[in-house]
């Protein structure tokens, strides 16, 4: 049973730049969130999708927006990169008939902006 | 005040020993408990989740949830090397509730077992 998948692994990117992390639920999910995770922090929420929509959200600027595909598959962009975009991305898929909160994570796409 | 306290530690303790894990929270919509573990560099590994009060086990580990005092621990019995890691609660509110499906984590506590 294939469990969640994240690319890229690491990903360097220059401040004012565009990024893409892009995640692939576990099977048979069919709701992704994404979270950011600062050194030596819990991950926070930054939105949610479900049905190809932004179902919930955090508090997160617009710079943060999201796309989740027909095959449940997620992407999350974040536009005009600042120093303190970098973090580990952390996508979980869950089943909404479950309530959503039985999230299972991925392994993360750590970011460092320069 | 943050929605979510946690003790950061770090917590050492000898193998064999039993560890007490605690979270403190303030948000009365939250009805679903769950704790995970992270290994450096790696995501969050779910380990168990319980649905309002009460207790709840699965091997060497047991969750409580005392949503009187908003106050959750998890404990680990016979702690082995192998469970040095941090541990993270996590908590969601109901359906139809503001905080249903996203997750609210407190800052993690930094495990250590010692041979």
């Amino acid at each position: 049973d294939a469990g969640v998948t994240q690319s890229p692994t690491h990903l360097i990117k220059t401040r004012g730049q565009q990024v893409t992390l892009r995640c692939s639920p576990k099977s048979g999910h069919d709701t992704v969130s994404w979270y950011q995770q600062a050194l030596g922090q819990g991950p926070q929420f930054i939105f949610q999708y479900y049905e190809e929509e932004e179902r919930q959200r955090g508090n997160f600027p617009d710079r943060f927006s999201g796309h989740q595909f027909p095959n449940y598959s997620s992407e999350l962009n974040v536009n005009a990169l600042l120093l303190g975009d970098s973090a580990l991305y952390l996508c979980a898929s869950s089943l909404v008939g479950q309530g959503g909160y039985e999230q299972y994570f991925g392994p993360g796409t750590r970011l460092t902006v320069t | 005040q943050k929605e979510v306290e946690q003790d950061p530690g770090p917590l050492s303790v000898p193998e064999g020993a039993i560890v007490s894990l605690n979270c403190t929270y303030s948000n009365s919509a939250f009805q679903y408990f769950m704790w995970y573990r992270q290994y450096s560099r790696k995501g969050p590994e779910l380990l168990m989740y319980t649905y309002s009060s009460g207790n709840k086990e699965d091997g060497r580990f047991t969750a409580q949830v005392d949503k009187s005092s908003k106050y959750i621990s998890l404990f680990i019995r016979d702690s082995q090397p192998s469970d040095s890691a941090t541990y993270l609660c996590a908590m969601s509110g109901g359906m139809g509730g503001t905080s249903y499906g996203k997750l609210t984590f407190g800052q993690g506590t930094i495990l250590t077992v010692h041979p």
